[in-house]
């Protein structure tokens, strides 16, 4: 079993909707999660990260994280075609060193 | 502050060439790591660093050396490319805050490499 692991996607969404990413991961990872956006032929920006149990909103972004079901999502509320992109998730692993292990990303179109 | 800067931007390398891709950072952070990414797909951790002096393998680290001599700099060095080398390089920096926690990697522009 991978690290991190998310639907490839492409998923499609009209403009408006709520798009929703998920994430699973290994239990051998710890307990830090971060949702990147990356742009196509650009470099991956954090939108959001989240430590504890429950659900954590910015903006029209909201994280959720359940740790007994080892799973973090992102949902995109009214979406827009700027939100087209790559979504990277990506978790904090506590090994010998400290490092963070990204999944495969999920990419989004929002459509007009 | 500048952030994460690599350098070049593009290179086109012949088999069996070798170059250095070079990232420098100017936050003070001790972790800095070394990605690369194929076309569409994720992040792959080649080499990371936790400070100058120290470094360690990540998925796929065949191929490529690192050294980290100062805080601010980590270069990726390919000794003979392959054409299983084309692909994105990026390098990143963070600093940790606690055991438990990870402060938010920043990412520099990224290394495109292109092997024939």
């Amino acid at each position: 079993q991978k690290e991190v692991e998310q639907n490839s996607g492409p998923l499609s969404v009209p403009e408006g909707a709520i798009a929703s990413l998920n994430c699973t991961y290994s239990d051998r990872v710890s307990q830090s999660f971060f949702w990147y956006r990356q742009y196509s032929g650009k470099s991956p920006e954090l939108i959001m990260s989240i430590y504890s149990n429950g659900d954590k909103e910015d903006g029209r972004f909201t994280a959720q994280l359940n740790k007994a079901s080892q799973y973090v999502s992102l949902l995109i509320r009214d979406s827009q075609p700027s939100d087209s992109a790559t979504y990277l998730c990506a978790a904090f692993m506590k090994t010998s060193y400290d490092k963070v292990i990204f999944g495969p990303g999920t990419s989004l179109s929002v459509i007009p | 502050n500048a952030g994460v800067t690599q350098t070049p931007k593009f290179r086109i390398l012949k088999i069996g060439q070798s170059m250095t891709l070079q990232c420098t950072q100017d936050m003070n952070h001790n972790y800095m790591y070394w990605y690369r990414q194929d076309p569409g797909m994720g992040l792959k951790l080649i080499y990371y660093s936790v400070g100058a002096g120290i470094t360690d393998k990540g998925e796929v680290p065949n191929g490529y050396n690192v050294s980290r001599s100062t805080t601010e700099d980590f270069p990726l060095r390919l000794e003979l490319a392959a054409p299983s080398q084309t692909s994105v390089y990026f390098c990143a920096s963070n600093s940790a805050l606690s055991d438990m926690y990870q402060e938010t990697q920043y990412f520099g522009p990224g290394t495109r490499l292109l092997v024939l």
